[in-house]
């Protein structure tokens, strides 16, 4: 596998489900993402982790909860979702070193749809 | 917030024609990134840039920071089908060390 892998690629899930997205990331990198795109809408930052430690997180509800157990893999537990929290889920890392700190490589995205 | 404006939203063209399109900011920026996302999967970086002025190509592609840094532009040379997708700026947000902010996107259409 190369670059940033995301699992699965679509997920169907009732508002009762709990599930859960996987990111892995074969780049080296040191920061993970998690961005939310709906249609219409620029992409969305929800979280950061860097050095496996959670250093964003932008107001994003509680249903949404984020583990990064080491800097290649990131989860996304979902749990009680809404039917409006369909969309596409991109993760994303970088290396943040001096430099190239802002280039981040996103991965293909799971496609969410909340009955 | 800082915003991030992108033209033109969507672009019809024929094979073979050159494509242009910008970004404009509301503040100034450091970093100026251009992506591209084909239907159904992630954005993919095109193109950073570092220094107002700098003018980057890869292959036909080639883009350049506003020496105002409040600006940049893409241009895609003699295009051909595979270049259809959405075209994204984006650059560092404010009060974030980690953020980018992503304008909404020019969408490329290309006929043979």
């Amino acid at each position: 596998e190369t670059g940033v892998t995301q699992t699965p690629r679509h997920l169907v899930m009732g508002m009762t489900n709990k599930k859960s997205l996987k990111c892995e990331q074969h780049l080296g990198h040191n920061a993970m993402y998690w961005y939310k795109q709906s249609a219409k809408k620029p992409l969305e930052l929800m979280f950061v982790y860097s050095l496996e430690e959670r250093v964003e997180n932008n107001s994003v509800p509680s249903r949404f909860s984020p583990e990064c157990p080491n800097s290649s893999h990131l989860f996304l537990h979902l749990h009680t979702l809404q039917p409006e929290d369909s969309a596409l889920y991109l993760c994303a890392s970088s290396h943040r070193s001096g430099g190239r700190d802002n280039e981040q490589f996103f991965g293909p995205g799971t496609r969410l749809t909340v009955l | 917030g800082q915003q991030l404006n992108q033209s033109p939203q969507s672009m019809f063209i024929q094979e073979g024609e050159d494509v242009s399109m910008n970004c404009t900011s509301s503040s100034i920026f450091n970093t100026w990134l251009w992506y591209k996302q084909d239907p159904g999967e992630g954005p993919v970086l095109l193109i950073a840039l570092y220094k107002a002025g700098e003018l980057t190509s890869n292959g036909r592609l080639t883009a350049q920071f506003g020496i105002t840094r409040k600006d940049s532009f893409l241009n895609i040379s003699a295009s051909i089908p595979s270049d259809v997708g959405i075209y994204f700026c984006a650059g560092p947000a404010p009060n974030s060390g980690y953020a980018l902010n992503f304008g909404k996107g020019t969408s490329l259409l290309v006929t043979p």
